[in-house]
């Protein structure tokens, strides 16, 4: 079946403009993550998503990052006014459920590489 | 909130063994390892809830100590293919958080 996706691969933009970055969750996945990897890296929490609402947004670096999900299917990670220090990997991934109490291993998707000129 | 992993870095010969450990300040519900090879997205190895159960690869051997808030995976008659990096990733029953990983290198 389908795995998570991500786009763009790759998006290149000026320092100061807005970018927006797109998660298609596994279809029945309720749970939703987003995390950002700089080259060799760990993977650092961002905010994650349980159906449409967002539990815990303490992971944002600061208030030009938001992220929404609409229909309990795709989110959207944005990015405003950019800074250099944003160009990273930014990874999402799905789970079918958020919470330890369940099997909820994390399927992640390929990443969008966002450099910031 | 982020786990602590050691070692930050193991070179092995095909066929030795290593161990990677995780700990964390928090209590844990569950334990997730995952690998990722250079270039690629994370993959799932193996989870360990509290209370025991844990389902993963049939290769992949793991611990996981409540009470110390600690696991440990467990890499034997290490294979090329074993090369990456090695996440532990807990889990409080609120969200995920990931170490900084442990860089496992095999060598013929």
């Amino acid at each position: 079946g389908a795995g998570v996706s991500q786009s763009p691969s790759n998006k290149v933009t000026e320092k100061g403009k807005d970018v927006e970055l797109r998660c298609d969750p596994i279809s029945g996945h309720t749970a939703l993550y987003w995390y950002r990897q700089s080259l060799g890296q760990g993977l650092e929490f961002l905010i994650y998503f349980q159906g449409n609402s967002a539990p815990d947004k303490s992971g944002l670096p600061s208030d030009r990052f938001s992220a929404e999900r609409t229909g309990g299917s795709v989110s959207t990670l944005t990015i405003q006014r950019t800074e250099q220090r944003d160009s990273a990997m930014y990874r999402c991934a799905s789970s079918l459920v958020a919470g330890g109490s369940s099997y909820n291993e994390q399927f992640f998707g390929p990443g969008t590489r966002l450099t910031v000129l | 909130q982020q786990p602590v992993q050691s070692p930050q870095a193991v070179i092995l010969r095909e066929g030795e063994d290593a161990v990677i450990n995780c700990s964390s300040s928090k209590a844990l519900y569950s334990v997730h390892w995952y690998r990722q090879k250079h270039g690629e997205a994370p993959v799932f190895l193996m989870i360990l809830l509290k209370g025991g159960e844990q389902k993963g690869h049939e290769k992949i051997s793991a611990s996981f100590n409540e009470k110390k808030q600690q696991s440990s995976l467990y890499l034997t008659a290490s294979q090329l293919s074993y090369s990456g990096t090695y996440f532990c990733g807990t889990d409080n029953n609120n969200d995920m958080r990931f170490g900084a990983g442990t860089r496992l290198t095999v060598k013929p």
